[in-house]
């Protein structure tokens, strides 16, 4: 199957810091991503949709200003959590689908993050 | 729209026993549907999909589901658990010419007793 790489898998920052997320797409391009957000014992929550070469889409109620994304490269999608509080804590995952055909999607390993 | 309902938040078995994590959709089309494997930490495995033609779908790990167009279901299943098979289990859904953004249910809990 396609590999979706996330970097890091964990990070510990202080709060009014940002903290940057990659997801990369190993073996294949991938013109879309998303980025999910998970509470404990909960369900993935869509937080946007990252388009190559374009604004990504936000869900509603997802701060476009603090949960910044950038998708610059076919392969390559970073969200950055600016000005993180504690509250942001989560774990985030990102996902890709390949394109021409493909259906299923992809997950990164996610990345914990923790502000202190 | 398109919905997934995981009306287990979580499902016990024991070990060697047959397990079965259920799950019912909606979709307004003919639907993609998929399972997939979270564990602790992780990002999410896929295991299997159903898309078109034979209703009974092997995937991996010896996971196998059952699509029930009437009952608009796609319970996933398993012979004989183990104690690995523990986890959380994710299904998906896609309305096929609808929306490329697949609906996640909420997740049951596998817990598998030695």
């Amino acid at each position: 199957g396609a590999v979706v790489s996330q970097h890091p898998s964990w990070v510990i920052c202080k709060s009014g810091t940002s903290v940057k997320i990659e997801c990369r797409s190993l073996d294949f391009q991938a013109t879309t991503m998303f980025w999910y957000r998970q509470f404990p014992k909960q369900s993935l929550m869509l937080m946007a949709t990252s388009n190559e070469g374009s604004k990504a889409t936000y869900e509603q109620g997802v701060e476009k200003d603090k949960f910044l994304i950038n998708h610059a490269s076919l392969t390559l999608s970073t969200l950055t959590v600016t000005s993180a509080h504690p509250e942001d804590s989560s774990f985030y995952i990102c996902s890709a689908t390949p394109g021409s055909g493909g259906t299923e999607a992809f997950f990164g390993q996610g990345t914990r993050l923790t502000v202190v | 729209a398109q919905s997934v309902a995981q009306p287990e938040d979580q499902v016990n078995v024991a070990e060697g026993n047959p397990l079965t994590v259920k799950c019912t959709y909606s979709v307004s089309g003919n639907p993609y549907l998929f399972w997939y494997v979270q564990y602790p930490n992780r990002g999410l495995q896929f295991l299997l999909k159903y898309i078109t033609g034979d209703n009974l779908v092997k995937g991996s790990y010896g996971f196998e589901a059952e699509f029930n167009k009437s009952q608009t279901s796609f319970h996933l299943k398993k012979p004989s658990a183990l104690v690995s098979d523990s986890a959380l289990y994710f299904c998906a859904v896609r309305d096929f010419g609808g929306s490329y953004i697949p609906t996640f249910g909420r997740g049951t809990s596998l817990i598998v007793h030695p």
